[in-house]
């Protein structure tokens, strides 16, 4: 059974750093890229970035590049998203999610991590 | 970049209605659009695919239909557990979603 597995919620103040984890099994991790997708309070769905865990290329939607870090490890089938210093703004529930192989069609989430960045 | 824009953005309806959820693509997308269901606290949940293909374990009484950049998702007679929003997405040259369209009760 394919699952992925996110860390739990987190309150941070701004200018924190903050990793969250997205662990995941049942599958072949190396062969499925896995993205992240934000959904702040109330709103839509955002698509962060993804990463295709076989040799690590690394893509970002433009409005996020820079903003965080997409990483994974391969010997834990663990993917993460990072950030060096929290703003208020980053205050919403992120999603990891498992790509299913036709272009950027997901079709597997975690469960979310809700991040409250407040001072 | 391609722009998906929902509509309505809130849907009133009563348990037995057909509904239908509208989308559009700034350009044509061909049939690469699919539809997810979200329900509040909940992760989405892929129902549609390539425009009209049911993902494995989805309720009949959804479907999708259209291609270029016109698509609709249709539930036939609407069910309690189906109120939520919906989402659908362009997925592949890039993952952009729509802004949702929220299905709530009458």
């Amino acid at each position: 059974e394919v699952q992925l597995v996110q860390s739990g919620a987190e309150v941070k103040k701004p200018g924190e750093s903050l990793k969250i984890s997205c662990e995941t099994s049942g599958y072949r991790f190396t062969t499925y890229w896995i993205v992240w997708v934000r959904q702040m309070p109330g709103k839509g769905l955002e698509w962060m970035g993804s990463i295709y865990p076989g040799d690590s290329d690394t893509k970002y939607s433009p409005s996020f590049r820079g903003q965080v870090t997409i990483s994974a490890d391969k010997s834990i089938t663990t993917a993460y998203l990072q950030w060096s210093s929290l703003k208020a703004s980053d205050t919403a529930m992120y999603y990891c999610a498992r790509l299913k192989g036709s272009g950027y069609l997901i079709d597997y989430w975690g469960q979310g991590t809700l991040v409250t960045v407040s001072s | 970049d391609i722009q998906m824009t929902q509509s309505p953005s809130t849907l009133s309806a009563s348990v037995g209605d057909r509904v239908t959820i509208t989308c559009r693509a700034s350009q044509s997308i061909s049939s690469w659009l699919a539809w997810y269901q979200q329900k509040p606290g909940k992760a989405p949940k892929l129902l549609i695919y390539k425009a009209s293909s049911l993902e494995s374990g989805v309720s009949s009484r959804f479907s999708g239909s259209g291609s270029g950049t016109e698509f609709t998702l249709t539930i036939s007679s609407l069910q309690p557990d189906d109120f939520a929003t919906y989402y659908c997405q362009h997925y592949n040259i890039q993952g952009t979603f729509g802004q949702g369209t929220k299905v709530e009760v009458k």
